[in-house]
C-alpha cells in the first residue's frame, strides 16, 4: 500500500541523548515536512524539503536536524540541545507541483525521562 | 510570515446540530486544506480546497480566496465527528497551519 510510514509510534529516551525519528514515504513524493505538535497545539513547521539534498529550517528549527539523501526518506534527529523534547512528532509529504495535497503519517510520541 | 487563525477555538453541540468553521488567512496562497485530527493523533485529509465549494457526505467546504478566508460545514453532526479540525495553507513550500477547532459532540 502507498504511505507515509512513521516509526516507531511510541518512543522513550533519558535525558540529553540524541534520538532519530524515521519518516518514509512510497507516494512519489517530492517534499516532505516534520511538525511538532504540543497538547492543546496547532501544528509548528519544524524542518521541510522539497526536493533531495536540500531543506530549509521551518519556524522551530532549533535543537533538530535533519538529511534528505533519499527521495523516500526525510529522518528527524532530536538532538539534546532539544530544550523540550517530549511531544507528538508528524511528518507529511506531497508533490512539489501547484494545486496538490500533502498526507500525513501516524506519528510518532517522544517521551523524554 | 503568513497567520492563519481559526474559530471558534472551541465548540460543543449536541449530535444533529449542525456547525461552521472559519479559517482566516492573511496573504495570498498557493493551496488549502481541511484536516481533523482522531483522538489516536493521526490527521486524516478532508478537503483540498484553494479555491471554490466542494461536498462529501455532510461535510461541505467553501473557500474564498479573494477575501482570504475557508469555512468548513459539518451537517447533522455525530459523536464521531468529535476532534481537532485543522486548517492549513501553502505559500512558499511551506505548509502552515491554524490553532484549531476542538469539536465536542454530545449524544
Amino acid at each position: 500500500d502507498g504511505g507515509i510510514t512513521q516509526s516507531p509510534k511510541y518512543l522513550f529516551r533519558k535525558e540529553g541523548q540524541n534520538v532519530t525519528l524515521s519518516c518514509e514515504q512510497n507516494l512519489n513524493h517530492d517534499a516532505m515536512y516534520w511538525y511538532r505538535q504540543d497538547p492543546g497545539q496547532g501544528l509548528r513547521l519544524i524542518y521541510y524539503s522539497q526536493i533531495v539534498n536540500d531543506f530549509q529550517k521551518g519556524d522551530i528549527a532549533e535543537g533538530y536536524s535533519v538529511s534528505r539523501e533519499k527521495k523516500e526518506s526525510f529522518p528527524l534527529t532530536v538532538t539534546s540541545a532539544q530544550k523540550n523534547p517530549t511531544a507528538f512528532y508528524l511528518c507529511a509529504s506531497r508533490t512539489r507541483a501547484r494545486n496538490t495535497e500533502a498526507f500525513f503519517g501516524q506519528g510518532t510520541r517522544l517521551t523524554v525521562v | 510570515g503568513i497567520q492563519v487563525e481559526q474559530s471558534p477555538p472551541d465548540l460543543i453541540l449536541q449530535e444533529g446540530a449542525n456547525s461552521t468553521l472559519r479559517c482566516n488567512f492573511s496573504d495570498s496562497v498557493n493551496n488549502l486544506q481541511w484536516f481533523h485530527q482522531n483522538p489516536w493523533g493521526q490527521l486524516i485529509n478532508l478537503f483540498y480546497i484553494p479555491s471554490g465549494t466542494k461536498q462529501n457526505g455532510r461535510l461541505s467546504a467553501t473557500t474564498v480566496a479573494t477575501e482570504r478566508y475557508s469555512l468548513l460545514y459539518i451537517s447533522s453532526s455525530q459523536t464521531t465527528d468529535s476532534g481537532v479540525y485543522f486548517c492549513a495553507v501553502e505559500r512558499g513550500g511551506k505548509l502552515i497551519f491554524g490553532q484549531g477547532t476542538e469539536l465536542s459532540v454530545k449524544p
